[in-house]
């Protein structure tokens, strides 16, 4: 029952590199989701795929993109990494269209020095 | 801009006692409000949810009351447990918008003996 599953589970970068962080999910779910999650913010939507060849932006996607690569897999890139995109990310599924409940990884702990 | 607004941020609850979480929303065009329940080092995972046609979804010992006229909504949890201790989440939902949820900034609870 692995669910979903992201990758690298913790990351420290230094300010300008980039990196890659890989989820994929085994629930044949349509919708694929990435958040951020800070202290006092709550959970912030990145980037959104609702269905596989799609994708769209969220509430926070500045300095983020992403490839839904398969119906299976989503990633989110960051470029040239900040200090304010230190933060923990989950990556989430669902089926889609009415059906509300999202899927969360464990999240990956990302910090940049 | 916070669409959705939740308090208290922390709540410290004896056992036994019921632990109460408050949610408010502007957008009239929100159609659907879970709650979700994360543990420390854990993605958050669906505890309940209601959709606004109902003023109450009673789950166990979880209950969702929904005030439409008010814009508000509330997480009760009776007899609560340290089991119970966690990171709970309000969210709501926009019909047609992708599925998307819109998360409350959280409250922290924990259930002392």
């Amino acid at each position: 029952n692995a669910g979903v599953t992201q990758t690298p589970k913790f990351q420290v970068l230094k300010t300008g590199q980039s990196m890659t962080l890989q989820c994929a999910q085994d629930m044949n779910h349509n919708s694929m989701y990435w958040y951020r999650q800070d202290p006092g913010m709550g959970l912030r939507l990145i980037y959104y795929s609702a269905s596989e060849g799609t994708t769209d932006k969220g509430e926070v996607p500045n300095g983020y993109n992403v490839s839904r690569l398969n119906k299976r897999e989503f990633s989110l890139r960051l470029e040239s990494a900040a200090p304010s995109q230190t933060s923990v990310y989950f990556c989430a599924s669902n089926e889609g269209g009415p059906a509300g409940e999202l899927f969360f990884g464990e999240g990956s702990r990302l910090t940049v020095l | 801009q916070q669409q959705v607004k939740q308090s208290p941020q922390s709540l410290i609850v004896q056992k036994g006692g019921i632990s109460i979480i408050n949610c408010a929303y502007e957008n009239t065009a929100f159609d659907y409000f879970p709650w979700y329940q994360q543990f420390p080092g854990k993605g958050p995972a669906l505890l309940i949810a209601i959709r606004p046609d109902v003023s109450e979804k009673k789950e166990g010992r979880f209950t969702i009351s929904f005030n439409k006229s008010a814009k508000q909504f509330s997480l009760h949890i009776m007899d609560s447990q340290p089991g119970d201790s966690a990171t709970y989440f309000c969210a709501a939902r926009v019909t047609g918008g992708g599925n998307k949820l819109t998360f409350g900034t959280g409250t922290q609870l924990k259930v002392e003996l």
